[in-house]
């Protein structure tokens, strides 16, 4: 089975440039989280979305940031206009529904975004 | 954004050497989980804890749901070259509006054959 599926795997953009990270949950999921990774903040979530909505997106540094996901199938993550300071990796994942527990998160393979 | 408290932040160990780490957290959990996380990877899941108390294996790989539910443990034991990589726990309340995951600060394992 694939799993979660991000593209690219990496970016290297300008100051300035927009910028937007892809991905494809696993299917059948109806959570997607994304999270961004870097070695001085660890792993910290941005915004996740339920069958489709958002739900919690406390975490989105500023309004540079914007994330999207027009069906079950697919998300996306813009930044824009991108500045270095945005450099990190960022991750998606995905969950599947019925987890009364919660928990169980499963994660794509990252892009990793070098902003000059 | 919260974290919760790992340790340690790093470990060099010999092949075959038992490993453990642990977490703790001022909140409580419902759930605990332990991921793994290699070289230009996601995090992988190892383990998930769902019950204070809960024992639970996966191959050389032990985990524990502390009782207070604000701590875990995980332990691995003979340790080989292909455990190297950062170990994260992460906790999670449900039960509020969100079900968001609150990740620790990692453990970097060095394996030296």
């Amino acid at each position: 089975d694939a799993g979660v599926i991000q593209s690219p795997r990496h970016e290297v953009t300008e100051m300035g440039q927009e910028v937007t990270l892809r991905c494809k949950p696993i299917s059948g999921h109806n959570s997607l989280f994304w999270y961004r990774q870097t070695m001085m903040r660890g792993l910290e979530l941005l915004i996740y979305f339920n069958n489709n909505v958002p739900i919690d997106d406390s975490g989105m540094p500023e309004d540079r940031f914007s994330a999207k996901m027009p069906n079950a199938s697919f998300s996306t993550l813009k930044i824009q206009p991108s500045e270095p300071r945005d450099s990190a990796v960022y991750f998606c994942a995905s969950r599947p529904p019925g987890l009364a527990e919660g928990g169980e998160q499963f994660f794509g393979p990252g892009t990793r975004l070098t902003v000059l | 954004g919260q974290q919760l408290n790992q340790s340690p932040q790093s470990m060099f160990i010999q092949e075959g050497e038992d490993v453990s780490m642990n977490c703790t957290s001022s909140s409580i959990f419902n759930t605990w989980l332990w991921y793994k996380q290699d070289p230009g990877e996601g995090p992988v899941l190892l383990i998930a804890l769902y019950k204070a108390g809960e024992l639970t294996s996966n191959g050389r790989l032990t985990a524990q749901f502390g009782i207070t539910r604000k701590d875990s443990f995980l332990n691995i034991s003979a340790s080989i070259p292909s455990d190297v990589g950062i170990y994260f726990c992460a906790g999670q309340y449900y039960g509020g509006a969100t079900n968001k995951l609150i990740f620790g600060t990692g453990t970097l394992l060095a394996v030296q054959p």
